[in-house]
């Protein structure tokens, strides 16, 4: 089966720099997605990552290590708006659908 | 970018109604799109997946007969809450893929269930 771990909530200063981690299990790894959710909405595509190493996109970043079941996502130059909730997902060979984590309700504070 | 269309964005209705939700995706072939339910402050749950001119696949603990799904094109799948009561009342969520699985998902916008 897939397991999917993150941290249920954080808290950063605007400015500053957070780092959101995940840990997954699962058989047949196909790739690891990272979606923002604002609050009464849906998600939106953040990141995908297959291969490890880190994947830079302007203020967000996101890190996969397949060998220890890890990833991060890093967020640079907070600003308020980002607060929201940062979901994990992953793939999986022969499963057509993503698995996803409970999400890490980020809070950015002036 | 990829664009996912749900519609209706927020349905109020009385007990026992009916209610039909569109999920279209507006640039890109949906080979495969999914149907999630999501409570307040909670995870999303997938309740189900379509295949274009397939019969959905429902999660363990959905009620298929409660929850028809048509995907009859590639670019519009349907849900159908029938007969809904209060417990039927979430946030429900479409999302849209093309024919890989290793392609992200698109999310619409979602619809807010109120059964009264």
């Amino acid at each position: 089966g897939q397991n999917i771990d993150q941290p249920t909530e954080m808290t950063a200063t605007e400015g500053a720099i957070v780092q959101i981690n995940c840990t997954y299990q699962t058989s047949g790894f196909n790739g690891l997605f990272w979606y923002q959710q604002h609050a009464g909405e849906a998600p939106t595509f953040l990141s995908y990552n297959v291969l490890d190493g880190l994947e830079e996109k302007g203020r967000f970043s996101s890190f996969l290590s397949r060998s220890k079941g890890y990833s991060y996502l890093l967020l640079k130059e907070l600003q308020m708006k980002d607060s929201a909730s940062y979901l994990c997902a992953v793939g999986s060979v022969g499963a057509n659908n993503l698995f996803f984590g409970t999400g890490t309700r980020l809070t950015v504070i002036p | 970018g990829a664009v996912v269309s749900q519609h209706p964005s927020r349905v109020i209705c009385k007990s026992g109604t009916s209610v039909k939700i569109e999920c279209r995706s507006l640039d890109f072939q949906a080979t495969t799109m999914f149907w999630y339910r999501q409570f307040p402050k909670q995870s999303l749950m997938l309740m189900a997946t379509s295949n274009e001119g397939s019969k959905a696949t429902y999660e363990q603990g959905v009620e298929k007969d409660k929850f028809l799904i048509n995907h009859a094109s590639l670019t519009l799948s349907t849900l159908t809450v029938t007969s809904a009561h209060p417990e039927d009342s979430s946030f429900y969520i479409c999302s849209a893929r093309g024919h890989q699985s290793n392609q992200p998902q698109h999310f619409g916008d979602g619809t807010r269930l109120s059964i009264l």
